[in-house]
């Protein structure tokens, strides 16, 4: 059974690079048909797409957020990657990494059929 | 940008029905996600394609659309349904994913 682990540091200082690693086991992240992506939500509020890549680097952002993420796919690992740069306290939150279902292999087209368990992130000097 | 609307918050008595809108422009074109997020859990897909439902989550949840509004309907409400419940479209004409605000539901 395919699974989702996200990792990182808790804390992360205000202006610095946020890190986090989505490794996926059970399944391979080169499968065709699906993205990996991410998603946060600040404490008490609501989900926030940031963005999702597909094994090849084929890769989409928000467009609020755009400028300062990037994502990556290592798949020799398994895993794919998210760095948020010049951090905030608006950027706290948990952040969650997700298969995203995008071609003829799978069912909910469009959807995040499988999620991490998702892992805060403080942003704080 | 494109926006989905959900109301904050509701309410449901044991054994009824819960009704849950989504709203946004263009809704119709587009397929309608929906999640159950717990306390403390992550999100999990509970209706896709507007009105499929994952295997595993119970019949009584099912889906709708019409016109700008999709809903989730959640039939016989138990109180381990209490949970934020959040709509997700794919926006073909701008490339972009968005999510509603959520709607907290709570079973009196």
């Amino acid at each position: 059974q395919l699974q989702l682990q996200e990792s990182g540091p808790g804390l992360v200082k205000p202006s610095e690079t946020l890190s986090l690693t989505c490794s996926v086991s059970g399944g391979s992240i080169s499968r065709t048909s699906y993205f990996w992506g991410w998603i946060r939500q600040p404490p008490g509020k609501g989900l926030e797409w940031i963005g999702h890549i597909y094994y090849t680097g084929t890769s989409y952002y928000t467009p609020s957020l755009e400028s300062r993420v990037t994502l990556s796919v290592d798949t020799s690992k398994n895993q794919f990657s998210l760095r948020f740069s010049s951090v905030t306290a608006a950027d706290t939150a948990v952040y969650y990494c997700a298969r995203y279902c995008s071609g003829f292999e799978c069912k909910a087209i469009d959807a995040f059929d499988i999620w991490g368990q998702g892992t805060m992130v403080t942003v704080s000097s | 940008s494109y926006v989905l609307t959900q109301p904050p918050s509701m309410s449901v008595a044991p054994g009824q029905t819960a009704r849950i809108i989504c709203g946004g422009n263009n809704i119709g074109r587009e397929s309608v996600h929906w999640y159950q997020q717990k306390p403390g859990q992550a999100p999990v897909l509970v209706v896709y394609d507007d009105d499929d439902r994952p295997s595993g989550i119970p019949e009584r949840f099912s889906g709708s659309k019409s016109g700008n509004t999709a809903t989730l309907t959640i039939s016989r409400v138990e109180a381990g349904d209490e949970a934020d419940y959040y709509c997700q479209v794919w926006d073909s004409s701008s490339d972009r994913g968005v999510f509603g605000g959520g709607t907290k539901l709570t079973v009196l």
